[in-house]
Parts: structure tokens; C-alpha cells; sequence
């Protein structure tokens, strides 16, 4: 089965920790994505990948890290550089050339205690 | 800059009856558009999507859109909603991005209740 998939589906971080959330895809999409959604804002833009190697930040990037040393893998590090970490993840991912729409994971939900 | 505004937070909604959730977009360029469904706790799954062509697009469970160039709309429709409709429902606008790939720029989101 083709689609993208993402680990853990619940986090708890201490305060002051990096933690890394897992996306994985097999659906050989160039593109990938990383965005937050927090209650009543939506989803925001925090990295994406358009290539292996290669990424640009989103509109939110601040106290977050991506890397793209693989094409289906696009790991996402919350550092504690982030003020505000408690959200819920979504990863996603489209073909290249652009115009068609995104698939998404099922999404992680981070909370810090 | 896009945007996308959805101005409804909340829809509820009695079951068999007529629903329209609103979404306006701003863009200076064309633009592809989505809506996308949300059920609690898990990620987004496409509805319905306008690439090009005829302005009335539709999905396979019942919901319609129609984009509207002149009044920068893309308004979701259905003529009798079912419980299982009851979900939270975002409105997306599509940037192409140089080098190939897309950026989804979401509305807030509209949540969906449909009564008995």
C-alpha cells in the first residue's frame, strides 16, 4: 500500500529536549512537507523539501530542523529552541512538476510536560 | 502573499439538510484549490480539487465547489449532509514553487456538526 507514514502517533517531550518526528513515504513523491496545526490557526508551513538534499523554510521555521539525505525519508527535529511545541504534526508529500494536490500522514501529536 | 479565509469557525447543521461551508482566497496569480477533510486525530484527506477547466468540481461522496473567479471563491457545498459528514473541513490555495512542487496555504478551518 502506497502513502506516507509517520511515528509516533503520540510524543511527550520534557521541556529543554530535541525530539525527532518520523515521515516516511513510498509513493516516490520529489516533494515533501512539514506542517503544524494548532486549534483555530489552521495549518502553517514549518519546512519543505522539493529534492534529496535540499530544503527551504516554511513561514514558521524558528526552533525546528529537517534534513532530506533520502528521498522517501523527511525526519523532523522540534529543538528546544521551540517555545511553543505542543501541536499536532502533519506530514505530507506531492509529485513534482507542481499543480496537483498534497497527500498527508496521519499526523504526530507532540506535547511537552 | 496567498491567502485563504474561511469565516465560519463552526457549522452545525441538521441531518438531510443543506450545508455550505465559505472560503475566500486572495492571489495575484492563477491558482489551483482544494478542500480537505479532517476526522479527529488523524491527517488531512483530499475532497475535491479545481486544477482547470469546468468551475463546478465534485466529490465522489455528494460534496460540490465551485470556483468563482470574480468573487474569489471556492464555496463547498451539499444538498443533504449525513452524520458521518461531521468533521472539520480546510480550505487550500496552491502556489507553484520555482524548481517544481507545491505550497498548500490553508483557511483556519471550518468544523462541521451535523445533528440528528
Amino acid at each position: 500500500d502506497g502513502g506516507i507514514t509517520q511515528s509516533p502517533k503520540y510524543l511527550f517531550r520534557k521541556e529543554g529536549q530535541n525530539v525527532t518526528l518520523s515521515c516516511e513515504q513510498n509513493l516516490n513523491h520529489d516533494a515533501m512537507y512539514w506542517y503544524r496545526q494548532d486549534p483555530g490557526q489552521g495549518l502553517r508551513l514549518i519546512y519543505y523539501s522539493q529534492i534529496v538534499n535540499d530544503f527551504q523554510k516554511g513561514d514558521i521555521a524558528e526552533g525546528y530542523s529537517v534534513s532530506r539525505e533520502k528521498k522517501e525519508s523527511f525526519p523532523l527535529t522540534v529543538t528546544s529552541a521551540q517555545k511553543n511545541p505542543t501541536a499536532f504534526y502533519l506530514c505530507a508529500s506531492s509529485p513534482t512538476p507542481g499543480g496537483t494536490e498534497a497527500f498527508f500522514g496521519q499526523g504526530t501529536r507532540l506535547t511537552v510536560v | 502573499a496567498q491567502s485563504v479565509t474561511q469565516l465560519d469557525s463552526q457549522v452545525p447543521v441538521f441531518e438531510e439538510a443543506p450545508v455550505e461551508l465559505r472560503c475566500n482566497y486572495s492571489s495575484s496569480v492563477s491558482v489551483y484549490l482544494f478542500w480537505y477533510v479532517q476526522y479527529p486525530n488523524q491527517g488531512l484527506q483530499l475532497l475535491l480539487k479545481y486544477l482547470s477547466g469546468s468551475t463546478l468540481v465534485e466529490s465522489i461522496n455528494g460534496f460540490e465547489a465551485e470556483f468563482n473567479k470574480s468573487q474569489t471563491s471556492f464555496h463547498l457545498r451539499k444538498p443533504s449532509v449525513h452524520i458521518s459528514d461531521t468533521a472539520e473541513y480546510f480550505c487550500a490555495v496552491s502556489e507553484l514553487l520555482t524548481g517544481g512542487g507545491n505550497k498548500l496555504t490553508f483557511g483556519t478551518g471550518t468544523q462541521l456538526k451535523v445533528e440528528l
